[in-house]
């Protein structure tokens, strides 16, 4: 397993386009994260799946954004009408989701977006 | 989520250890204490997690204090590779499952 895995590493698209992008997690892990990050920033939770469901979605999540994990192993992230401020690091993790409160997170090296 | 204080920037010489605070005075019982460090042009990276012992593994240590108010992430001998942004981060099982990350500590080190 060589970790998470992001697809493509850099998109640069015109505002008002589509974008997708897809994580592949580590082949065992049922949770799955969605991140976004700016210039300087930390990373900002953006919403969870455990398996295919997704349990938790943050406010930065607009109507223009839409995750899927369709059979608990790879997700898809999509933003539609994509506007400047949509620019960022958009960074997937994966976990294995068991009694243990501390299990880390394995991150992929994230899709850089930049709209133009 | 509880909420953690950590300095902006840190500077440390090659082959010496760095000592990096955070301060987390609201942190509840079942707060676990997690430190994430990012590099350049990478996805954050676990580094270690403790919940009230002093916890060690091969890439670091973790002190926590007996109030639990505050912890320190030891790097015993700092190379330029751990040049890095670094993350204390609270996690809560019954807040849900998602890391909160504040704004970090930059740490460089000078060869």
């Amino acid at each position: 397993d060589t970790g998470v895995s992001q697809n493509p590493r850099h998109k640069i698209t015109k505002r008002g386009q589509n974008v997708t992008f897809r994580c592949d997690p580590i082949s065992e892990h049922n949770r799955l994260y969605w991140y976004r990050q700016t210039l300087g920033q930390g990373p900002e939770f953006l919403t969870y799946f455990q398996n295919e469901a997704q349990l938790e979605k943050s406010r930065l999540l607009s109507d223009r954004f839409s995750a899927e994990r369709p059979k608990g192993s790879f997700s898809t992230l999509e933003i539609q009408r994509t506007e400047q401020g949509d620019s960022a690091m958009y960074l997937c993790a994966s976990s294995l989701g068991s009694r243990l409160s501390g299990n880390g997170y394995t991150f992929g090296s994230g899709t850089r977006l930049t709209v133009v | 989520d509880a909420k953690t204080t950590q300095p902006n920037s840190m500077e440390s010489n090659e082959e010496e250890p760095v000592h990096l605070p955070c301060n987390h005075s609201t942190i509840s019982g079942t707060d676990y204490i997690h430190w994430y460090r990012q590099l350049p042009s990478q996805g954050p990276e676990y580094v270690i997690h403790g919940l009230t012992s002093n916890v060690n593994n091969r890439m670091a240590s973790l002190a926590i204090a007996e109030d639990r108010k505050s912890s320190t992430l030891i790097l015993h001998r700092a190379t330029l590779r751990d040049a890095a942004v670094y993350y204390c981060i609270l996690r809560n099982k019954a807040a849900g499952n998602k890391l909160t990350f504040g704004g970090g500590t930059r740490v460089l080190v000078k060869p």
